[in-house]
């Protein structure tokens, strides 16, 4: 099946830093959703973006299907930014997500 | 519009009882999805229901089992609970009608099995 692999499995920071997360995937596909987990457990959507590049505020998120990885951009990271960050693809249609193994980030003031 | 709404939110059970943990999907989302988020794990999918039917389904036990009811609402049911089953369940919803589409999760319920 596809494999989903992010990197930095972990991330330090200072307040007001920018950072980049990274999310390859092995094969063609149809959904690639960015998630912020909150210290709570819920999944907070970020972008849904099987291609092309998207804003909102200071994070951004491009994904180039045709080489099969997606960059999540931090931009004047605050405190709280801090969390798990998941990208999550869908593949052939098959209506389940498969998650990599996140990223940590930790904003210090 | 209110989002995905999960009950209960914590929960303690014992080896060997069962537990039914229920979803209620954004309105007007036909598609309702389970997973199971463990430390050891990640996120794994459980299973996925559109119009009553499952149209997908993880590599889980029989033990792990669900349904959607007419109305989009979905259950899903953990009969002889094991230590290892405790987690964050999360349920997630989508209009569905196609695959690609955004899905959207709740906020969990925590498992745990004593």
């Amino acid at each position: 099946g596809i494999q989903v692999e992010q990197s930095p499995p972990d991330l330090i920071l200072q307040e007001g830093a920018n950072s980049t997360l990274r999310c390859n995937f092995s094969d063609s596909v149809n959904n690639l959703q960015w998630f912020h987990q909150n210290p709570w457990g819920q999944l907070i959507n970020l972008f849904y973006i099987p291609s092309g590049t998207k804003q909102n505020g200071r994070l951004s998120a491009t994904t180039v299907a045709t080489e099969r990885y997606s960059l999540l951009y931090i931009s004047s990271s605050q405190t709280t930014d801090s969390g798990v960050y998941f990208c999550a693809v869908e593949a052939d249609s098959s209506y389940k997500l498969i998650f990599g193994s996140g990223t940590r980030l930790l904003v210090r003031p | 519009k209110a989002g995905v709404t999960q009950t209960p939110r914590y929960l303690i059970k014992t080896r060997g009882q069962q537990v039914t943990l229920s979803c209620s999907p954004i309105s007007g989302h036909r598609s309702v999805s389970w997973y199971q988020q463990t430390p050891g794990q990640g996120l794994q999918f459980l299973f996925e229901y559109f119009s009553e039917t499952q149209r997908n389904k993880g590599n889980f036990p029989g033990r792990f089992s669900g349904r959607q009811f007419s109305n989009s609402r979905s259950e899903m049911n953990v009969s002889t609970l094991e230590l290892g089953d405790s987690a964050l369940y999360l349920c997630a919803s989508s209009p569905g009608v196609i695959a690609g589409n955004t899905i959207y999760f709740g906020e969990g319920s925590w498992l745990t099995v004593v």
